[in-house]
């Protein structure tokens, strides 16, 4: 059974760089299968996929065109994770984060509240 | 982007009656490579992340129970529960992953 815990703060002020790490246990970051996502949740925006990592002989990354320039998704295959950063934060980005696994998500961290206050 | 709309936003059914939810993509999500629709249903709890009940429109994850059931093809799907729980009240979200960005419904909310 695969599981994933999220790590990272909660609260950050605007012009900051949000940085959240995603630990996979019951898997590999780099199955060649299928690939690893950031999502975020908002009242405003409902359920918003940030972007993906996955490994096919090399390392991909897809990111959503409204983020893309401040989006960054890595994976760290030595701790068997992957990390979201997004830099300049602005309120806008206040939101309920998750990782995920798989094009279809079978699976989900437990969310972390990210909040964006002067 | 492939825009994927939800009807209704919410409704209500009684405990062991039918519920139907729809989804509608603004285009087609039917992958002629390998015959399957990129289409997945969640169903999201208070203060919970969104857990996986179908996908590829129809198939059921594991554990899923069997009055969970999907159908539809191309842009239109359906969400249907044949028997409404009380354990069922959430809110229930499509998405498409054809394409990036992958994207969302806006979800429908389903009580009692």
């Amino acid at each position: 059974q695969v599981q994933l815990q999220q790590s990272g703060p909660g609260l950050l002020k605007p012009s900051q760089t949000l940085s959240l790490t995603c630990a996979i246990s019951g898997d590999s970051v780099s199955r060649s299968s299928d690939a690893w996502n950031w999502i975020r949740q908002s009242p405003s925006r409902g359920l918003e996929w940030l972007g993906r990592t996955y490994y096919r002989s090399r390392w991909y990354n897809d990111y959503a065109p409204s983020l893309r320039g401040r989006i960054t998704i890595n994976a760290d295959t030595s701790k068997n994770q992957f990390s979201l950063q997004l830099n300049s934060v602005t309120p806008e980005d206040t939101a309920v984060y998750y990782c995920t696994g798989g094009s279809a998500m079978n699976c989900w961290g437990q969310g972390t509240l990210v909040t964006v206050s002067s | 982007d492939i825009v994927m709309t939800q009807s209704p936003d919410s409704l209500a059914v009684s405990l062991g009656e039918r519920a139907t939810i729809n989804c509608k993509s603004s285009q087609s999500v039917f992958y002629s490579s390998n015959n399957k629709n990129s289409l997945a249903w969640y169903q999201q709890k208070s203060g919970q992340p969104p857990k996986l009940l179908i996908y590829s429109a129809s198939t059921r994850e594991s554990g899923v129970p069997d009055r969970f059931s999907g159908s539809g093809s191309g842009t239109d799907f359906t969400l249907t529960v044949s028997s409404l729980q009380a354990e069922d009240v959430a809110v229930y979200y499509c998405q498409q992953y054809y394409d990036t960005p992958l994207t969302f419904g806006g979800g429908t909310k389903v009580e009692i």
